[in-house]
This record gives structure tokens, sequence and C-alpha cells, in this order.
């Protein structure tokens, strides 16, 4: 079975700081798309990033990037000038051989004034 | 409105009683999904629709959850006799698959939280 596994059940980051978010995962796909999600207290889930596996360069999304890293099935998410609206809960998720999305168990993030 | 609807937005039932939670897609969307995101976890897979084939039912937990959706849009998630471990946040997502089956990104709701006491 695939697994997404997010190692960091809490971060913490002081404001306009760098912060970045551990993601592995498991497959035997070659081909698939990686996904990062924000989740606020408001329960809405927002797309923050995605990376497709076939592409080597690192997908970037103003202060947000990723180091993909597909030899070693690694996904991390870097949030730069982190800000106090950043603070949400993380989900690191995989596309699924069933057309759904696998996810890791989240990070929180708080971010300090 | 653009987004994902879900209603109702908080759901408070007795144990054994059915409740029916509903999902409006995205307008065009033809992959809509169901998850349940319980206390402290993350998300878990539940049910697959996609345009007008059999849904993939394989994360249902039991018999007792099922789903269905009507004219390729709105979808119902129902729960028959519900018991204490079923609360949780139920989201629902919709997206436009990639061609060859690759997963796009999915588009979520604002969930519905069932409490069964």
């Amino acid at each position: 079975a695939q697994t997404v596994t997010q190692s960091q059940p809490e971060m913490s980051v002081q404001e306009a700081e760098t912060v970045t978010l551990s993601c592995t995962y498991d497959t035997s796909e070659s081909d698939y798309y990686l996904f990062w999600y924000k989740q606020p207290p408001s329960r809405q889930m927002i797309l923050v990033i995605r990376q497709e596996a076939y592409k080597q360069q690192n997908a970037t999304e103003n202060r947000f990037s990723v180091n993909f890293q597909k030899a070693a099935k690694s996904f991390s998410l870097k949030i730069s000038d982190s800000q106090l609206g950043d603070a949400a809960m993380y989900f690191c998720a995989k596309g699924g051989s069933q057309g759904n999305l696998i996810f890791g168990k989240g990070t929180k993030l708080s971010v300090k004034p | 409105g653009a987004g994902v609807s879900q209603s109702p937005s908080n759901k408070v039932t007795e144990k054994g009683k059915d409740v029916e939670l509903r999902c409006d897609p995205i307008s065009g969307h033809t992959a809509l999904y169901w998850y349940r995101q319980s206390l402290g976890q993350g998300l878990e897979f539940l049910i697959y629709f996609q345009g007008n084939s059999a849904p993939d039912k394989s994360g249902l937990p039991s018999d007792r959850f099922s789903a269905e959706r009507t004219g390729g849009s709105v979808s119902t998630l129902t729960i028959q006799r519900t018991q204490q471990e079923d609360s949780a946040v139920y989201l629902c997502a919709s997206s436009i698959p990639l061609a060859g089956g690759q997963v796009n990104e999915q588009f979520f709701g604002p969930g519905t939280r069932l409490t069964v006491l």
C-alpha cells in the first residue's frame, strides 16, 4: 500500500523567518503528482503547491517552494518570510492509484509574532 | 458560488440514527470524492465517483456507509445506524481528472462536522 509520512506533528517559526516541512512517501510508480495542502481552523483545504514527478524542476508559488527528491521519495515544503496567516495544518498528499489522494497525518505550523 | 459546497455544516445525532450529508461539486467537475478526517488525523479516503462509471467504494469502512451521485452532480453520503466512532469531519472534493488517469488538484468543500452522541 502507498503511504505518505509527515514526521513532524508540530513546527514553530518566527514571523519573517523560513521553515521547512518534511514529507516522504512510498510508491512504485514513475509518474505521479504530489501536493501540499493547507488547512486553517476554518477547515477549508487549500492547495498550496503541486509537483509533477516527471519534472525535475522544483515547483514554486511565491513564498512557497518545494524540494523534490524523486530517488529519495522526499517532498519537503519551504515557506519563506513566514506570515501570521501561514499558521495552519499542512498536509502532504500523493495521487493514489484509485484516483484519490493519499494524505499524510499533517504538520501543525505555528507562527510567532 | 464557484466552490464546492457541503451541508449541513454541523450535524449532531444520537447513536443509532441515520444521517445524510450533501455535497455540491464545482460545475463541470466530473470527479467527486468523499474523505473522513478524524480528530488529529489526516484524511481517509471513502469513495470516488468519476462521470457515469461505477463508483470506487473501496474506502468505505463498513456497509453502514453508502453514497450516491445523482445526474453526475450532487452527491449524498449516508451513514446508517450511526456509532460514536463515526464522529469526524466529512470532506467532499471535486476535480477534473487528467489524461492518463493521473490525480489532479482536488478542490475541497468546508466539510460537515458530525457528532454522534
